[in-house]
């Protein structure tokens, strides 16, 4: 079975400029979401989505930070203006449904740095 | 608040020595508990998962964990190090039949030769 996939593995931007990340879940994978992990630290929870729809977005810097999943698949995050403090990995992980037993896959991520 | 403390941040053993790792979770029930390695560059790759039912949960990479209620602990194991188990490792908890991880903030875990 293939993995997560994300996309691009690195990125390197200036402050206030926009960025986009890309991730495929595993197919049939109804369960997503994006984690953002500051160097020396756990990853956080950004945003979880069941199919398309929206399950948890609380902890999403929403005025800067946005994320959709069209079509219940792929799913988009992007930050616009990136700060300094933007700087981590961010994290896409999918789960087969909304349950922990399930188990989480997690892609390999993409490094940002906000110069 | 529902978390997961891991106090140790750096950990070194020599080769083939034993190891364990830390891990304390506060939550109101028994949570799920799960035990993650992320090595340089890589994604988080499940070593093993708790539930519910035996407390000694064996894993991959000849890892194992034991769950203990009385001290609100989950801390990994593994009799003989190998070189390739130097990595950064996590402990997550969710609540019983949730799906939101919490993880603690990892410990990097160093292997002298």
């Amino acid at each position: 079975e293939a993995g997560v996939a994300q996309s691009p593995r690195y990125k390197i931007i200036e402050k206030r400029q926009s960025v986009a990340f890309w991730c495929n879940p595993i197919s049939g994978h109804a369960t997503l979401y994006w984690y953002q992990q500051i160097l020396g630290q756990g990853p956080k929870l950004l945003i979880q989505f069941q199919n398309n729809g929206v399950v948890d977005d609380s902890q999403l810097p929403k005025d800067r930070f946005s994320a959709e999943r069209l079509k219940g698949v792929d799913s988009t995050l992007k930050i616009q203006p990136a700060k300094l403090e933007d700087s981590a990995v961010y994290l896409c992980a999918s789960s087969l449904d909304m349950n922990a037993y399930f188990g989480y896959t997690f892609g390999s991520g993409t490094r940002l740095t906000v110069v | 608040a529902q978390s997961v403390t891991q106090p140790d941040i750096h950990i070194t053993v020599s080769e083939g020595a034993s190891l364990e790792l830390r891990c304390n979770y506060s939550y109101g029930a028994t949570p799920y508990l799960f035990w993650y390695v992320q090595s340089p560059g890589q994604g988080l790759q499940l070593l093993l998962k708790y539930f519910s039912g035996d407390t000694l949960v064996q894993g991959i990479k000849g890892f194992e964990a034991e769950f203990k209620r009385s001290q609100s602990s989950f801390n990994l194991r593994k009799p003989s190090v190998h070189w390739s188990d130097a990595a950064e490792y996590f402990c997550a908890g969710a609540t019983g039949g949730g799906n939101k991880l919490t993880f603690g903030t990892g410990t990097q875990l160093k292997v002298e030769l």
